[in-house]
């Protein structure tokens, strides 16, 4: 199985509103990543979770906040988003922090009204 | 630091035509090298990638990519395209970088396959 499920598969939220975006994988893998994805544009990391701890946060607004309750599974807490928070968001994961080979979920298409 | 180019930003080709999408990048030593390929509203699915050996690697759905250090290139080629494999295709690079490891992607090429 080299599924990773994301779920919602679409929110739209407002500006004061809290959500979560829930990512799943049961490959064993050990480090799993979160990006965030503009139309016609690459992925942008935003973080890395390695062996259940958060190893990189490539300067993120406090307003995402990951967790990963463990090692099958990561949320993104959302808060008081920005209408330029839209975007495609995007959990992937790998066998370890140093195995470059990702695996990507499908992604939740999120619109912030 | 590490970056992947894309040349095309948009390619157009007939169904059964053949096709190459160019990707160049700046690595010092042996890059770790990989083609994704993303339809429109879904996520990325790897279609092959290079380690080592062999330079010509095979993938799926069809896809075959070389890998030319001296021009320091990873195209990808597909001899019969179908109308499925219109989508967009991002070339990138396994950094080893001075605190950790990532995944440098290019910037993309949109791929639209005429009937």
């Amino acid at each position: 199985d080299t599924e990773v499920t994301q779920t919602p598969k679409h929110l739209v939220m407002g500006m004061t509103n809290k959500k979560s975006l829930k990512c799943e994988q049961h490959m064993g893998h050990r480090a799993m990543y979160w990006y965030k994805q503009k139309a016609k544009k690459p992925p942008e990391l935003m973080f890395v979770y390695s062996y259940e701890k958060l190893s990189i946060n490539e300067s993120v607004p406090s307003r995402f906040s990951p967790e990963c309750p463990n090692s099958s599974l990561l949320n993104l807490h959302l808060h008081a988003l920005q209408p330029e928070d839209s975007a495609l968001y995007l959990c992937a994961s790998s066998q370890d922090p140093t195995f470059y080979e990702q695996y990507f979920g499908p992604g939740t298409r999120l619109t912030v009204t | 630091a590490q970056s992947v180019t894309q040349p095309d930003i948009h390619i157009t080709v007939s169904e059964g035509a053949s096709l190459e999408l160019r990707c160049n990048y700046s690595y010092g030593a042996t890059p770790y090298l990989f083609w994704y390929v993303q339809s429109p509203g879904q996520g990325l699915q790897l279609l092959l990638k290079y380690f080592s050996g062999d330079t010509l690697v095979q993938g799926i759905k069809g896809f075959e990519a070389e890998f030319k250090r001296s021009q320091s290139s990873f195209n990808l080629r597909k001899p019969s395209v179908h109308w499925s494999d219109a989508a967009e295709y991002f070339c990138a690079v396994g950094d080893d970088g001075t605190s950790y490891d990532k995944v440098i992607f290019g910037p993309g090429t949109s791929l639209s396959v005429i009937p």
